[in-house]
């Protein structure tokens, strides 16, 4: 049984450019979260897609947005990057209710120089 | 609003010590989840319990237990007879609907 899986697993961008982050869920979960974890922080949601919808937001601009297909695997895509995005992205994945547990992927790390 | 603290930013213990880990949490809900995670230097969260606010009652899992109590909003987590292996840094996390609000993590070193 497969976990969640990232791609890609490390990324360097320069300010100004665009990237694209992609998840798989683990089999049988329906529901994809994005986190964004800066060095030394706990996680901080992103946002939260389930049925190929945006269901609920955190607090972060409209250059983050993601995307879920039929499969429910998902992207996560951010527009013109600044420095303060380098961190580590984690993408968990879970069932639709509100108290079931996430599971996380091993993470991309984004450097933005 | 969301609101999960650990005071405790770092904790370095001999092997075969135990460890507690506080977490303090706000919230306005009556029904909320909460989580503990581990993240060992690989940097994958690991699930490790979830408790609803339903249910104080403490449980031991293996090495690990908690004490949920509503209270005073806390959610301990404790290791017994901790490795080497345990080092990690570990979150509480708070949920009422979908999101996870995470604390800052504490970072859990444990000594030969």
């Amino acid at each position: 049984d497969a976990g969640v899986t990232q791609s890609p697993t490390h990324l360097i961008k320069t300010r100004g450019q665009q990237v694209t982050l992609r998840c798989s869920p683990k089999s049988g979960h329906d529901t994809v979260s994005w986190y964004q974890q800066a060095l030394g922080q706990g996680p901080q949601f992103i946002f939260q897609y389930y049925e190929e919808e945006e269901r609920q937001r955190g607090n972060f601009p409209d250059r983050f947005s993601g995307h879920q297909f039929p499969n429910y695997s998902s992207e996560l895509n951010v527009n013109a990057l600044l420095l303060g995005d380098s961190a580590l992205y984690l993408c968990a994945s879970s069932l639709s209710w509100g108290g079931d547990e996430q599971y996380f992927g091993p993470g991309t790390r984004l450097t933005v120089t | 609003a969301q609101k999960v603290t650990q005071a405790q930013t770092e904790i370095s213990v001999v092997e075969k010590e135990d460890v507690t880990l506080d977490c303090v949490y706000e919230t306005r809900d009556t029904t909320y989840y909460l989580f503990w995670y581990k993240q060992p230097p690989s940097g994958e969260l690991v699930f490790l319990i979830r408790r609803n606010s339903f249910d104080e009652q403490n449980e031991i899992s293996g090495r690990y237990s908690w004490n949920f109590q509503k209270s005073t909003s806390s959610f301990n987590f404790t290791i017994t007879a901790s490795q080497v292996v345990d080092s990690a840094v570990y979150f509480c996390a708070l949920t009422n609907d979908y999101k996870l609000s995470f604390g800052a993590g504490t970072t859990v070193t444990v000594r030969a």
